[in-house]
């Protein structure tokens, strides 16, 4: 069965630098989350959308910013990037079934490295 | 606001042991949806099951056990006759009818010796 797909795998970036990350959810899923997992700890919900719309926000830094375009992959830019962005970013992706949001599944994630 | 609380932080047995992870969830919301994921060395969030809180039904997949009380708020996990391969963190997580964001616990980091 087709998964989450994350782009790219690895990433290397220097201080104050801009990165993206993106990710293709799975075939007729149209909600997706993003995921911030650091050294050691669990993974921190980002943001999410839902039909190309935000539906929902968490502890996501304003140098932050994502989208969710037509075809429903989803984009996470990262501006003026810091050292302690360095982390395990993950995509995931649901279906919502009326008003009841199906199990997410979980890209293979992107590591980011700030130097 | 919900928390989920993975007391265990690392487990150390050796194969063909069975191996509980304990998982003790807070809410005040009556519908909720509990999950556990396994994240082996390689770095992939893996899911595992999920429970609904209107479900106490304990469940069994091979090796793998749940056990749901939502008297103690808990949902652990056994593995039975473990093996090299179960070596992995697992997450608890816990999500919200109408915020569907995951809310995970701390992790268990563990690891099964030959």
């Amino acid at each position: 069965a087709a998964g989450v797909i994350q782009s790219p795998r690895h990433l290397i970036k220097e201080k104050r630098e801009t990165a993206t990350l993106k990710c293709y959810p799975i075939p007729r899923h149209d909600t997706v989350y993003w995921y911030q997992q650091g050294p050691g700890q669990d993974p921190q919900f980002l943001i999410s959308f839902y039909e190309k719309m935000q539906s929902d926000k968490g502890s996501i830094p304003d140098r932050f910013s994502a989208q969710q375009f037509s075809d429903y992959h989803s984009e996470l830019n990262m501006s003026s990037l810091e050292l302690g962005d360095s982390a395990l970013y993950f995509c995931a992706s649901s279906k919502l079934q009326g008003v009841y949001q199906e199990t997410q599944y979980f890209g293979p994630g992107t590591r980011l490295l700030v130097l | 606001a919900q928390k989920v609380t993975q007391a265990q932080t690392e487990i150390s047995v050796v194969e063909k042991e069975d191996v509980t992870l304990d998982c003790v969830y807070e809410t005040r919301d009556t519908t909720y949806y509990l999950f556990w994921y396994k994240q082996p060395p390689s770095g992939e969030l893996v899911f595992l099951i999920r429970r609904n809180s209107f479900d106490e039904q304990n469940e069994i997949s091979g090796r793998y056990s749940w056990n749901f009380q939502k008297s103690t708020s808990s949902f652990n996990f056994t593995i039975t006759a473990s093996q090299v391969v179960d070596s992995a963190v697992y997450f608890c997580a816990l999500s919200v009818w109408g915020a569907q964001k995951l809310v995970f616990g701390q992790g268990t980091r563990l690891t099964i010796n030959p």
